[in-house]
């Protein structure tokens, strides 16, 4: 059963608009939370996280919510750029765990 | 600072043959894991160590094996292998120091088993 959940496979988005990917998780216990970035055939990068004591957290063009009561996040990108097409992935941690547990990606296409 | 680095970046083994993937970190990190990924799913964690000298396993460590030759190195392989293990491989270190999760990953080793 996936714990960490990323509905949507594609999403595309015209440049300068706002990008909104969505992950949904089902366990209580994670408490951080991390969204990386991918682009082909390279490893994935570490782009912004947040912890489970926030609701939010920024980093330039990109923002992190968190509802912990719906057990959801989404990161916002503004305004999407077209060097921002690649796929992302959320994953989530438990405290003193050392593991991460993944999505399964989003591809964000931005179109010029 | 070349961070992660994987050798090969791509692999064609025969069903049964065995081969060790490479990985490598000069960031002085304790942590050190194995992903493969596969389409539509999201990485997996095959093992990791903690230290230099300890190895665990994680989601789906059958038909792997790994070494922490020291704290850079941290290798896995394949004894026999098998289709299923057709995947794009990662390897990523963290250090845990910081309270941060952030991993840090090479850019992947792509095995295709015949």
């Amino acid at each position: 059963d996936q714990q960490v959940k990323q509905n949507s496979p594609s999403l595309s988005v015209q440049e300068g608009r706002i990008s909104i990917l969505n992950c949904d998780y089902t366990n209580s216990m994670f408490d951080y939370f991390l969204w990386y970035k991918k682009y082909p055939a390279e490893g994935p990068t570490f782009l912004i996280s947040i912890s489970s004591i926030k609701d939010k957290n920024e980093d330039g063009r990109f923002t992190v919510f968190l509802n912990k009561s719906a057990k959801h996040l989404s990161l916002h990108i503004v305004p999407s750029q077209p060097g921002d097409s690649a796929v992302y992935f959320c994953a989530a941690s438990e405290d003193s765990n050392y593991q991460l547990i993944w999505g399964a990606g989003t591809k964000l296409i931005i179109k010029p | 600072n070349a961070g992660v680095t994987q050798t090969p970046k791509f692999q064609v083994l025969k069903t049964g043959q065995s081969m060790t993937l490479q990985c490598a970190q000069d960031m002085n990190h304790n942590s050190m894991y194995w992903y493969r990924q596969d389409p539509g799913m999201g990485l997996r964690l095959i093992y990791y160590s903690a230290s230099e000298g300890t190895t665990d396993k994680g989601e789906v460590p059958n038909g792997y094996n790994v070494s922490r030759l020291n704290k850079r190195e941290f290798s896995l392989r394949l004894e026999s292998a098998a289709p299923s293990q057709t995947s794009v491989y990662f390897c990523a270190s963290r250090n845990p120091d910081t309270y941060q999760e952030t991993q840090y990953f090479g850019p992947g080793t792509r095995l295709l088993v015949l």
